[in-house]
């Protein structure tokens, strides 16, 4: 998967807690994303990296957060988990905005 | 508001056959229309892509049509296999615009022996 590696791949946890996804690439893309995926929505943008440190909000960013403190890695937190938030969750990668996009393998997230 | 509406929802085909998926966009200012192919469990994967400079373009058994005026393109695969079974998504974007890329809602292919 293009040097892309999300963790964990399965994830069930209860309503309320923290959750942090972990994404880590090894091409050195400048850009990053987290997306969601849902039946009948496809897949949504909840944040993007355009650098160390820069990041901005995707379509459905209430409820995340997140922190890109070296190239290589981009965290996924959920600071209080909800049912809504059940989905899986995937990262991506590019070398310039929104074009030629490589998925990682994806996260399952149950809420419970 | 779903920013590129896809159809159909799902579509069975036989082998050989031609599969047709339809998506329709309204913001003018979109200019790059890339399509992604995901099996399950796995990631999705870019399969084409087409600017709106060009009306078509082919690679391999994959063609996009894309027809400007109307805001709706369109992705055919000649000579369906077995495995070409997968959920296809068609997205969207304005690069010029630095703007986000758009997914559909996904059709989930199944072309059957």
């Amino acid at each position: 998967d293009a040097g892309i590696t999300q963790s964990p791949r399965h994830k069930v946890t209860e309503t309320g807690t923290p959750v942090t996804l972990r994404c880590h690439q090894t091409e050195n893309h400048r850009y990053m994303y987290w997306y969601r995926q849902d039946p009948g929505h496809g897949l949504r943008l909840i944040h993007y990296s355009y650098g160390v440190k820069d990041t901005d909000k995707g379509e459905v960013s209430d409820g995340y957060s997140v922190s890109r403190s070296k190239t290589e890695d981009f965290l996924l937190t959920l600071e209080s988990a909800t049912s809504s938030q059940t989905s899986v969750y995937f990262c991506a990668i590019s070398p310039r905005r929104s074009e030629k996009l490589f998925f990682g393998s994806g996260t399952q997230l149950s809420v419970l | 508001q779903q920013q590129v509406k896809q159809s159909p929802q799902s579509l069975i085909v036989q082998k050989g056959g031609i599969s047709i998926i339809n998506c329709a966009y309204e913001n003018t200012a979109f200019d790059y229309f890339p399509w992604y192919q995901q099996f399950p469990g796995k990631g999705p994967a870019l399969l084409i892509a087409i600017r709106p400079d060009v009306s078509e373009k082919k690679e391999g058994r994959f063609t996009i049509s894309f027809n400007k005026s109307a805001k709706q393109f369109s992705l055919h695969i000649m000579d369906s296999q077995p495995g070409d079974s997968a959920t296809y998504f068609c997205a969207a974007t304005s690069q010029t615009g630095a703007n986000n890329l758009f997914f559909g809602t996904g059709t989930r292919l199944t072309v059957i022996p």
